[in-house]
């Protein structure tokens, strides 16, 4: 089983809707939840962080958590074509980010 | 400027030839990463440091890589007798620490390496 999951996509949606991003993990002490940007030719950009089961919100963006299921999601509201990107999945082991393949998201205008 | 930065941008160099990467973290973070990815691939851990220790060097590829880090600030990834299959970015990070949320890892841009 691999560590760190996700759909590879493409996911498409169109302009002003919920983009829906989901992530799975296999190590259940992991403590620590990251989600990356990344566009085309460029490095991952850190977009939001969580750490406790529930939700976090900061602006378009919510990360969700469950422990529990081993599951972090990550939901962007009313998508614009600028979210177009690659999103990855990082769970922390210690001190190592384990980074999901990533799910590319393309929002249609 | 307050980001990693990471140069050379792109390195194209023979076969057989030594390369050195160099990264340059967010002053005042104290850990320090190197990370690879290739063409389709995710991003592949390399090494982590803590000061300039690296208490983990097993995702080194191989014993012709190493890295070094001088006065808690920058690192250079060394890669001697390059071979076709480290063409990948390599890519730098650093955190303000490696514990909970100070191990929030910021991404430098990254260099391009081709192996002729």
């Amino acid at each position: 089983q691999k560590e760190v999951e996700q759909n590879s996509g493409p996911l498409s949606v169109p302009e002003g809707a919920i983009a829906s991003l989901n992530c799975t993990y296999s190590d259940r002490v992991s403590q620590s939840f990251f989600w990356y940007r990344q566009y085309s030719g460029k490095s991952p950009e850190l977009i939001m962080s969580i750490y406790s089961n529930g939700d976090k919100e900061d602006g378009r963006f919510t990360a969700q958590l469950n422990k529990a299921s081993q599951y972090v999601s990550l939901l962007i509201r009313d998508s614009q074509p600028s979210d177009s990107a690659t999103y990855l999945c990082a769970v922390i082991r210690g001190y190592q980010l384990t980074f999901g393949k990533g799910t590319k998201l393309s929002v249609i205008p | 400027g307050a980001g990693v930065s990471q140069s050379p941008s792109n390195k194209v160099t023979e076969k057989g030839k030594d390369v050195e990467l160099r990264c340059d973290p967010i002053s005042g973070h104290t850990a320090l990463y190197w990370y690879r990815q290739s063409l389709g691939q995710g991003l592949e851990f390399l090494i982590y440091f803590q000061g300039n220790s690296a208490p983990d060097k097993s995702g080194l590829p191989s014993d012709r890589f190493s890295a070094e880090r001088t006065g808690g600030s920058v690192s250079t990834l060394t890669i001697q007798r390059t071979q076709q299959e480290d063409s990948a970015v390599y890519l730098c990070a650093s955190s303000p620490g490696a514990i909970g949320a100070y191990n929030e890892q910021f991404f430098g841009p990254g260099t391009r390496l081709t192996v002729l």
